[in-house]
């Protein structure tokens, strides 16, 4: 069964600071990757999807970078903001599901 | 709808007794998927539904969980007997399809809380 992890738990940060959010999963057989960002009491939302062909996708100051081989992908943020305070959940996919992390608690101090 | 809805947003509720939580699927969107969300942990997948084939029920975690969708329409979860551990947010998404990774939405979940 696929298994997903993401470091660290939590993290704190003050503004303007680049960081970068880790996440490893033990199947290689993926579909593709994707990264949500959860806020308190809502969905989640998409913020990147990277197809399993791919190696990197970027949206703004958000860069995601997969490497299959060796079960590995990163979020980098770059000159965090305090609006990007939230819980950050990387989720793969095989054919019909995906398979979420616990997810990383960013907090981002103005 | 524009998005996903899913009703009731809270539900309290005493151990042993029955609940139904609903999910709206945005129009046209064929594929359907349940997650539980416990405190502090990932999301677990729990059932998906593609068009008219049979779900995918292999992340029911027993007998007790059930859950319906007619077509590609409204999915209701249903909880029998509920316990302690069943409380969860219950977070429902549908996408146009099943293959692909991106349309995916979420709806803003059901917490549910046994007492």
């Amino acid at each position: 069964k696929q298994e997903v992890t993401q470091i660290p738990a939590a993290l704190s940060v003050p503004e303007g600071e680049n960081l970068v959010l880790n996440c490893s999963f033990t199947d290689s057989a993926i579909y593709n990757l994707q990264w949500f960002r959860q806020d308190p009491g809502k969905g989640l939302t998409s913020l990147l999807l990277i197809q399993s062909s791919q190696r990197e996708q970027t949206s703004g100051r958000l860069n995601a970078s997969l490497d299959k081989s060796s079960g590995r992908s990163t979020l980098y943020i770059a000159a965090s903001q305090p609006g990007d305070s939230a819980t950050y959940l990387c989720a793969v996919k095989d054919f019909n599901k995906f398979y979420f992390g616990s997810g990383t608690k960013l907090n981002v101090k103005p | 709808g524009a998005g996903v809805s899913q009703s009731p947003s809270n539900k309290v509720t005493e151990k042993g007794k029955d609940v139904e939580l609903r999910c709206d699927p945005i129009s046209g969107h064929t594929a359907l998927y349940w997650y539980r969300q416990r405190l502090g942990q990932g999301l677990e997948f729990l059932i998906y539904f593609q068009g008219n084939s049979a779900p995918d029920k292999s992340g029911l975690p027993s007998d007790r969980f059930s859950a319906e969708r007619t077509g590609e329409s409204v999915s209701t979860l249903t909880i029998q007997r509920t316990q302690q551990e069943d409380s969860a947010v219950y977070l429902c998404a549908s996408s146009l399809g099943a293959t692909t990774g991106v349309g995916y939405t979420f709806g803003s979940g059901t917490r549910l809380t046994v007492v």
